[in-house]
């Protein structure tokens, strides 16, 4: 597809279940982004993605919070043991750095339309 | 990241020029202004983006001014689907993730 494509686009889930939310990116684009939302909030960085590898977890808020990317495309959050705070829109993003003599002139990030996860 | 203020909420009558500020009197040198927007229920759109110049696209222009501690976004004809929540954000063009405040919500009216 032309955008980024995220699936579910909602989820309703039970306290104490897993949950696995996907993330088609934009083909060709090597970066990848997770970001939650909640209501009425601003976005909270969760992880990024270069290629397979993420040189950045630092946004993950406990270690039940977990994502891979593979082929360096697709990805997946899983959400192991969902809390009721776990509540949220969660947001992926995809970006493709564009040089011009070798100075990094743009990089944006394009944004799906996020899952919106319920823990009852 | 340079951290930004923007006003929670403004007003735009349908039709006029909206113009959304922005203050980052802590940017760096190498730091450039994005501007973002959040409609209801979607995800963050990509709007424009500047280091000094002024920019142009067909969505908005950007003024940054010449200290680049702040900058406007224009939105040069407001309709009622420019209603949304419209963050700016200072980065550098190799940063990892956005740093996305509060924003200021714009609310066109009829």
């Amino acid at each position: 597809g032309a955008g980024v494509s995220q699936s579910p686009s909602n989820k309703v889930t039970e306290k104490g279940k897993d949950v696995e939310l996907r993330c088609d990116p934009i083909s060709g684009h090597t970066a990848l982004y997770w970001y939650r939302q909640r209501l009425g909030q601003g976005l909270e960085f969760l992880i990024y993605f270069q290629g397979n590898s993420a040189p950045d977890k630092s946004g993950l808020p406990s270690d039940r919070f977990s994502a891979e990317r593979t082929g360096e495309s697709v990805s997946t959050l899983t959400i192991q043991r969902t809390q009721q705070e776990d509540s949220a829109v969660y947001l992926c993003a995809s970006s493709h750095r564009s040089l011009a003599g070798g100075v990094l002139t743009k990089n944006i990030q394009y944004f799906g339309a996020g899952t919106r996860l319920s823990v009852l | 990241d340079a951290k930004t203020t923007q006003p929670p909420s403004m007003d735009c009558a349908e039709g006029r020029a909206a113009n959304l500020p922005c203050n980052h009197s802590t940017i760096s040198g190498n730091e450039y202004v994005y501007w973002y927007r959040q409609i209801h229920s979607q995800g963050p759109q990509y709007i424009i983006h500047g280091l000094k110049n002024n920019e142009t696209n067909e969505m908005a222009s950007l003024i940054i001014t010449e200290d680049r501690k702040s900058s406007t976004l224009i939105l040069p004809h407001a309709t009622l689907r420019d209603t949304a929540v419209y963050y700016c954000i200072v980065r550098l063009n190799y940063g990892q993730n956005f740093v996305f405040g509060p924003g200021t919500r714009l609310s066109v009216l009829p």
